[in-house]
């Protein structure tokens, strides 16, 4: 399943809200996680079968739809919130499949 | 607090091989599938190979499989990768996973820190 995520980049300002888009090639129901990246940290895991909150996840972030099509919405952005996102699809494997992340960068 | 540290990255030239470790700590080793992750200079995260549990179930990347063999010492709280034909494009940093549970080849809960592999003459 090939996952593609858009846009590759964005700029936003803190207080703003953001939306980031992941699309499957097929269905894969609700079997997909978000996790976010910055330098010198672990990458985290944001939320899982499409729209759950990991514990500890702030809920300004959420995550909706299924089938194909997948938003990463972030409500008035903070400062740490700037990093990278990734989508990941879990629905069939081999081979687990990544979206080419997305950039958010402090406007 | 869970950990997973990796070890055993460098620089290694084209046709050799490389082992990987990865430490885990803070959670019961032996009730979770592990995994690693991969991700090129500048370029996205990519999957490259899953073990199930107890050692008994194995899934990997086409790009890896016959090349790259992951395995677990679970009295060690350890797992590993095996590289070996390395090849060029294998030149990544690659990160050590936890799935959510035992029998769950889904999303990665954890990560770790990772560790650079460059293959390189």
């Amino acid at each position: 399943v090939q996952m593609t995520q858009s846009p590759s980049y964005l700029a936003a300002s803190p207080g703003e809200s953001v939306s980031i888009s992941c699309k499957a090639s097929k269905s894969i129901s609700n079997n997909l996680a978000w996790y976010q990246e910055k330098p010198g940290k672990a990458n985290k895991l944001l939320i899982h079968s499409g729209s759950t909150l990991q514990s500890g996840t702030p809920s300004r972030f959420s995550g909706s739809g299924s089938g194909t099509d997948f938003t990463l919405t972030i409500r008035s952005l903070e400062s740490e919130d700037f990093a990278v996102y990734y989508c990941q699809q879990y629905n069939e494997y081999p081979p687990l499949t990544f979206g080419s992340g997305t950039k958010l960068e402090i406007k | 607090e869970v950990q997973l540290v990796e070890s055993g990255g460098g620089l290694v030239q084209p046709g050799r091989s490389m082992k990987l470790s990865c430490a885990a700590s803070g959670f019961t080793f032996n009730n979770y599938d592990m995994a690693w992750v991969c991700q090129a200079p500048k370029k996205g995260l990519e999957w490259v190979a899953t073990i199930s549990y107890d050692g008994s179930s194995t899934y990997y990347r086409d790009s890896v499989k016959g090349r790259f063999t992951i395995s677990r010492d679970n009295a060690k709280s350890t797992l590993y990768l095996q590289m070996d034909s390395l090849r060029s494009e294998d030149t990544a940093t690659y990160y050590c996973a936890r799935h959510r549970r035992m029998y769950t080849t889904d999303w990665f809960a954890y990560w770790g820190q990772g560790t650079l592999v460059t293959v390189s003459s």
